[in-house]
């Protein structure tokens, strides 16, 4: 069966410093991947999408980037973070055209 | 501007109740609609997914529906038990033909079952 891992599960990191966060899937291969965001208690925005090695799209602007570097994983980066960036970060993998399934979530703090 | 509109005020109701909970959508012709619930501090789980040609769809205890002519998602849960209490969202493709199936959500309504 198929499993989803994010980590760190909590970061506190301070304004300006870095960030990467990782995504791996087992058990299936060339996954659509996502990497979503969550503000408290707001519904989820989607940053970047994947469809395979080295393809990212990316859907708002901002200070953060995404990488594939290999089929099953999906790395969300910034080299200076924001205040704005807290939030919940959720990974997500989707077999086809179909529901999306997502990780245990990254709870980020910008202090 | 494409939007979708979830009731953002918290649905209340008794056990054993049937909960209803709308998702209104605009300037989207989606292929086709989803519903997840969500629990504090979880990812989305998915629930049902629903086709433009689908008027109704079932899972169990779980019903949508799907107007396209009213752009519009009605997701029931009956019988509703306190385990129910979570946050449902409903998510369209945005994009219908180009290829890309990313996701918009909704911001959810949060529905609490009072046993």
């Amino acid at each position: 069966s198929q499993t989803i891992h994010q980590w760190p599960a909590t970061l506190v990191q301070p304004v300006g410093s870095p960030l990467s966060l990782e995504c791996t899937v087992e058990g299936t291969s060339n996954p659509n991947l996502y990497w979503y965001r969550q503000a408290a208690g707001r519904g989820l925005q989607l940053l970047f999408y994947s469809v395979g090695i080295g393809q990212i799209s990316s859907e708002v602007p901002q200070n953060l980037s995404a990488s594939r570097p290999q089929d099953r994983q999906f790395i969300l980066s910034s080299k200076k973070l924001l205040l704005s960036d807290s939030g919940f970060y959720l990974c997500a993998w989707e077999p086809g055209p179909r529901e999306q399934y997502f990780g245990p979530g990254t709870r980020l703090t910008v202090t | 501007s494409q939007k979708i509109e979830q009731n953002s005020e918290a649905l209340n109701i008794q056990e054993g109740k049937t909960a209803t909970l709308t998702c209104n959508y605009t300037n989207y012709s989606p292929a086709y609609l989803q519903w997840y619930r969500q629990d504090p501090g979880r990812g989305p789980v998915f629930l049902l997914l629903i086709r433009e040609n689908e008027k109704e769809k079932r899972k169990e205890r779980l019903k949508v529906t799907f107007d396209t002519t009213l752009k519009q998602s009605l997701f029931h849960i009956t019988a509703s038990q306190p385990a129910d209490s979570a946050t449902y969202l409903c998510a369209l493709v945005k994009e219908r033909d180009t290829g890309r199936r990313a996701l918009t959500f909704g911001s959810g309504t949060r529905l609490q079952v009072q046993p």
